[in-house]
């Protein structure tokens, strides 16, 4: 059974900064990595996605992944207070059309 | 974007009572998903179906019924409700080949006195 566990719990961090979120998971055949943003009183809704090791970045998003390590994070550039917000990370397994998701991250960005 | 709405979004109910949360979506999405996100636990996929009258067990699943009645619909009971069941509930969806991206409904809030 995958197991995805996400650091750290919460953060703060003032406008501008560059902010590192974390994933791990368990199964090394897993194939496709999400992050998730879902806003206070909001419904979850995809940030963006990687499959293959290496970086994708999307404007002041990138995600980076290695499998080797069982390892994804979530790198946000110049942090506004409008990225405020659980970001929830995700792991498809191979052969399965079920997403595991981890319990989150609260982030806070400090006007 | 995919659209899947949710109802009711906010239902208060009382230990032993029956609810029924509905869903649907409008994009011939294969699959749909009903999850409860509790503070500390992320999202914990309870049932899923691949389409009408499939029926899949997700992680979480004691206490609760799932049918899929059509494609766009899916709905999941609480037939002895709970105050364990005291959860925001969130459906979503997502088609073949698609990065298994889920789109995700509003959510209703459920609470079991």
């Amino acid at each position: 059974q995958q197991n995805v566990q996400q650091s750290p719990e919460s953060l703060i961090v003032p406008e501008g900064a560059r902010t590192s979120l974390n994933c791990t998971f368990s199964d090394s055949a897993s194939q496709y990595f999400w992050w998730y943003r879902q806003h206070s009183g909001k419904a979850p809704k995809a940030l963006m996605s990687i499959f293959s090791n290496g970086e994708k970045e999307e404007g002041r998003f990138t995600i980076h992944l290695n499998k080797a390590s069982l390892h994804f994070s979530l790198h946000i550039r110049d942090s506004q207070p409008s990225d405020s917000a659980l970001y929830l990370c995700a792991v498809a397994s191979s052969g399965s059309w079920q997403l595991i998701f981890g319990s989150g991250t609260q982030l806070t960005v400090m006007p | 974007e995919a659209a899947v709405t949710q109802s009711p979004r906010n239902k208060v109910t009382v230990t032993g009572g029956n609810v029924t949360l509905s869903c649907r979506q409008t994009n011939s999405h294969n699959y749909m998903y009903w999850y409860r996100q509790d503070t500390g636990h992320g999202l914990r996929l309870i049932h899923y179906s691949y389409g009408a009258g499939n029926l899949q067990i997700g992680d979480v699943p004691d206490g609760y019924k799932a049918t899929r009645t059509t494609q766009e619909d899916f709905f999941l009971l609480l037939e002895l409700a709970s105050p364990s069941q005291t959860s925001l509930y969130f459906c979503a969806s997502s088609d073949v080949g698609s990065s298994y991206e889920q789109y995700f409904g509003p959510g209703t809030r459920l609470t079991v006195l």
